[in-house]
């Protein structure tokens, strides 16, 4: 069955420093993309989303990249700040599916 | 416009008790989903609602159901309650519910004893 992994379960990066946070998928079919950052307590929260057709997307210190040929996906994030801490999660869905395969989350810690 | 609100925030239930969480959607949004999270299972599907109709289930036993209402509000129930049913019960909603972003509430934490 389609599964959604990443392959780093904790990160810890230094303040400032740039973040690489990935995403192995298994299904080919796959078309939509998103990551999702979740703080303690609270619900996960869109960070930015890629479809099949696009191989990067940038939001506001953010990048997604996309690469279908070995179905990976990466958020990067530029100069970490403290209150990006939180768990990552990328999520997939394709044509077929009505819903997210979540992956089981990356623990980002921004040291000081 | 508001975000999606679940209530309530907070539950403890005994073993063999029922309960029902409740999601009301951004407003518009007809897709209703549910998820359970879990230290150990991550974020797991249970089921979308969409106009008042189960259109996609997960892999949960028939104890979890829910339903939909026709403002879109959506319920979801838990019988017989287990310990293993603890969890942070997540409903996310969507414009229409395929391809785009879903937009998650805070959560219902539900401990059970």
């Amino acid at each position: 069955g389609e599964s959604v992994g990443l392959h780093l379960p904790t990160l810890s990066v230094q303040e400032g420093d740039n973040s690489i946070i990935n995403c192995a998928y298994s299904n080919s079919a796959s078309d939509y993309f998103i990551w999702y950052k979740q703080e303690s307590g609270k619900g996960p929260q869109f960070i930015i989303d890629i479809r099949s057709n696009m191989d990067k997307r940038q939001g506001q210190r953010v990048t997604v990249l996309l690469n279908k040929t070995v179905k990976h996906l990466s958020l990067q994030i530029a100069a970490t700040q403290p209150g990006d801490s939180a768990v990552y999660f990328c999520a997939e869905k394709d044509n077929y599916g009505q819903n997210f395969v979540f992956g089981p989350g990356t623990r980002l810690s921004v040291l000081p | 416009k508001a975000g999606v609100t679940q209530t309530p925030r907070y539950l403890i239930k005994t073993r063999g008790q029922q309960v029902t969480l409740s999601c009301s959607p951004i407003s518009g949004h007809r897709s209703v989903s549910w998820y359970q999270q879990t230290p150990g299972q991550g974020l797991q599907f249970l089921f979308e609602y969409f106009s008042e109709t189960q259109r996609n289930k997960g892999n949960f036993p028939g104890r979890f159901s829910g339903r939909q209402f026709s403002n879109s509000r959506s319920e979801m129930n838990v019988s017989t309650l287990e310990l293993g049913d603890s969890a942070l019960y997540l409903c996310a909603s969507t414009w229409r519910g395929q391809g785009t972003e879903a937009f998650f509430g805070q959560g219902t934490r539900l401990t059970v004893v």
